[in-house]
C-alpha cells in the first residue's frame, strides 16, 4: 500500500509568480484535503475534494485553486505569489463519504520559498 | 467557530520523566479528535482518533484520553525519540475541514 505523495518537495518561487503542487494519494482514499502550515503553526485548511469536486474550502483568496483527477490525485494552484505564501504545503488523504471517522494521512509537504 | 489551544507550547524532559500535554478545544459537534506526531520538515503522522468523552486509546509509551472540553496526551517513560511536535485536532459533524492546534514541542533529553 503506498502512501500519500508530494512533488516538489522543495521550491523556490519570486513574488507574482504562480505555483502548481501536486498529491497522488493513499490507496483506497477518494478525498484529498490540502493545508498551509506556517513554522511554528498548525496546519491551516485550505480546501477538500471529494470525487473531483470541491467539498469544502477554508478561509483562503480565490487565487488559491485546486483540482482533483479521476484516479483521485490532486493539484494545489497558487496564483500571484506572495511572501506570506511562504510556507509547508500538506496534502492529506482519506476516505470519505457519509460516517466515516475522518482520520486525515499526510505526505511529507511542498515546503515553498516565496522570494 | 471550532478552536483548538494546546499546552505548554514547549516541553523539554529528561529521559523516563513522564509527563502530560494538554490540549482544550470548542466544537458545536464532536465528530473526532485526534492527535498527531510531526517531525521537523515532515508532514503529520497520525496517532489516535478519540470520539467520546471517557474514551481512552494507547500506543507504545502514548495514552490519549478525553473528556467534553479537553484531551491528554500522556507519555509514560518518554525516550528521546519521542522527542517531536505533537498537534491535536478536532472535526466537526457541519464541517469537513479538520482545525490544528499549534502543537506542543517535546524535547526528551538523554
Amino acid at each position: 500500500e503506498t502512501g500519500v505523495t508530494q512533488s516538489p518537495t522543495h521550491l523556490i518561487k519570486t513574488r507574482g509568480q504562480q505555483v502548481t503542487l501536486r498529491c497522488s494519494s493513499q490507496s483506497g482514499h477518494n478525498t484529498v484535503s490540502w493545508y498551509q502550515q506556517a513554522l511554528g503553526q498548525g496546519p491551516q485548511f485550505i480546501f477538500q475534494y471529494y470525487r473531483e469536486e470541491e467539498n469544502g474550502r477554508g478561509n483562503f483568496p480565490p487565487r488559491f485553486s485546486g483540482l482533483q483527477f479521476p484516479n483521485y490525485s490532486s493539484e494545489l494552484n497558487v496564483n500571484a505569489l506572495e511572501l506570506d505564501d511562504s510556507a509547508l504545503y500538506l496534502c492529506a488523504s482519506s476516505s470519505g463519504g457519509q460516517g466515516r471517522t475522518g482520520e486525515l494521512f499526510f505526505g511529507e509537504g511542498s515546503r515553498l520559498t516565496v522570494l | 467557530e471550532d478552536q483548538v489551544t494546546q499546552s505548554p507550547e514547549a516541553l523539554r524532559l529528561q529521559e523516563g520523566e513522564s509527563s502530560s500535554l494538554n490540549c482544550s478545544y470548542t466544537v458545536s459537534g464532536l465528530r473526532g479528535l485526534f492527535w498527531y506526531r510531526q517531525d521537523p520538515g515532515k508532514g503529520p503522522e497520525f496517532l489516535f482518533t478519540l470520539y467520546s468523552a471517557g474514551e481512552e486509546k494507547e500506543k507504545e509509551r502514548l495514552k490519549a484520553t478525553l473528556t467534553k472540553k479537553e484531551s491528554f496526551l500522556h507519555i509514560t517513560a518518554p525516550k528521546p525519540e519521542d522527542s517531536a511536535t505533537y498537534l491535536c485536532a478536532v472535526r466537526d459533524h457541519n464541517n469537513n475541514d479538520m482545525r490544528f492546534g499549534a502543537g506542543t514541542r517535546l524535547t526528551v533529553k538523554p
